[in-house]
């Protein structure tokens, strides 16, 4: 069966400091490594990483990709108050293109 | 583009009601899928299609239909509502592996 977990579950974090959100996975046939922000509705995408050791940026969210590890981070510098929401990760398998997400980490961010 | 469009977007059901959540995208994506998100559980894959005529059972297909008789719309049936079956639903779909899902914006449906 085919697991994604996260870590930590929730995070409180003050304006201005740097969060790391950590993503793995335990799948068959891996195709990518995608990362969702989900504030009052839909989840929204942020990245979808296929190669391992290749930093993508948007902003000041970056996340990365380790393959021989079977993981990911995002990396979110100088948050804002903004930036509170759930953040998804989600292994894309199979030529179908499935998705199978972790449960999130609620980051909330206080002045 | 108007992107993955979701109606209704709240509705309840009383338990054994039958009633359909649509789904229509006109970003002429092939692949499309259903998910449910309840808390604490992440969203949960019930049904998704690879194209016009092609669908597939996903973690949580037990009482839920669907069909793509179109590239465009991609409808979940609930067959009989029980109670389990409130939670929140999203339709996503996506162009090809090469980019993410793009997901609509959800159907809160509570059965009683």
């Amino acid at each position: 069966e085919d697991k994604v977990v996260q870590s930590p579950l929730s995070l409180v974090v003050h304006e201005g400091d740097t969060v790391t959100l950590n993503c793995s996975y335990e799948v068959t046939n891996f195709r990518s490594l995608l990362w969702y922000k989900q504030e009052k509705k839909a989840p929204t995408f942020l990245f979808m990483l296929t190669s391992s050791g290749i930093e993508k940026k948007s902003g000041r969210l970056s996340s990365i990709l380790d393959k021989k590890e079977l993981s990911s981070i995002l990396n979110i510098t100088a948050t804002q108050t903004g930036d509170s929401a759930i953040y998804l990760c989600a292994a894309l398998t199979g030529t179908a293109s499935k998705l199978t997400f972790g449960t999130g980490t609620r980051l909330q961010v206080t002045l | 583009n108007a992107g993955v469009t979701q109606t209704p977007k709240f509705q309840v059901l009383k338990t054994g009601q039958s009633m359909t959540l649509q789904c229509a995208q006109d970003m002429n994506h092939e692949y499309m899928s259903w998910y449910r998100q309840d808390p604490g559980m992440g969203l949960r894959l019930i049904h998704y299609s690879v194209g016009a005529g092609i669908t597939d059972q996903g973690e949580v297909p037990n009482g839920y239909n669907v069909s793509r008789s179109t590239t465009e719309d991609f409808p979940l049936r609930l067959l009989s509502a029980a109670p389990s079956q409130t939670s929140v639903y999203f339709c996503a779909s996506r162009v090809d592996s090469t980019y993410g899902y793009t997901f609509g914006s959800g159907t809160r449906l509570t059965v009683v």
